[in-house]
């Protein structure tokens, strides 16, 4: 089981719905990120907070916008999606900056945008 | 432009042979090397992390190597099982550990 939880597991939302993803670790990590991934692709990063700071922005678009309102928890708040947004969006967590690096992630939300 | 590339076919293989996966990479010079294990539909799972200046790693059926000079890992499972059917990822950092990149992964099949 992963450590890593994320709510909700599916999501469909219209284009000009607001909607948001929620991800939460209890394990002491200071390093939290967003990947999205498309069928049969690999993941591709979004953003990483370290101790709760935006440090990466992957050139992202302004709909989608993260939120880290504490060490534990991760939001990413949905806006104006587009039908080609729909993916597989992965939070993960790691112990920070100069540490091994090993990511733990979570079950993943599948969003599907009409 | 940088390239992680794996194997783009599905690996079909038999129950109790050894699987041998591949990750080139271009045009990265990552200090670390990680694969990870993902089933359909669920996130990826960590497998193993090897240093630049590490050969070989190995952690009960999983060894991965690591050859910078040809920038390339291979991950082997040896004595496969119908249950390490799955798609591997290799992925490696750039700009220290904060940003990791994934290969294209790899899709093994192991057949009983």
């Amino acid at each position: 089981d992963t450590e890593v939880t994320q709510t909700p597991k599916h999501l469909v939302m219209g284009m000009t719905n607001k909607k948001s993803l929620k991800c939460e670790q209890h394990m002491g990590h200071r390093a939290m990120y967003w990947y999205k991934q498309k069928a049969k692709k690999p993941p591709e990063l979004m953003f990483v907070y370290s101790y709760e700071k935006l440090s990466i922005n992957e050139s992202v678009p302004s709909r989608f916008s993260p939120e880290c309102p504490n060490s534990s928890l991760l939001n990413l708040h949905l806006h104006a999606l587009q039908p080609e947004d729909s993916a597989l969006y992965l939070c993960a967590s790691s112990q920070g900056q100069g540490a091994t690096g090993e990511l733990f992630f979570g079950e993943g939300s599948r969003l599907t945008v009409l | 432009s940088q390239k992680i590339e794996q194997n783009s076919e599905a690996l079909n293989i038999q129950e109790g042979k050894t699987a041998t996966l591949t990750c080139n990479y271009t045009n990265y010079s990552p200090a670390y090397l990680q694969w990870y294990r993902q089933d359909p539909g669920r996130g990826p799972v960590f497998l193993l992390l090897i240093r630049e200046n590490e050969k070989e790693k190995r952690k009960e059926r999983l060894k991965v190597t690591f050859d910078t000079t040809l920038k390339q890992s291979l991950f082997h499972i040896t004595a496969s099982q119908p249950a390490d059917s799955a798609t591997y990822l290799c992925a490696l950092d750039e700009a220290g550990f904060q940003k990791l990149v994934f290969g294209t992964g790899t899709r093994l099949l192991v057949s009983p």
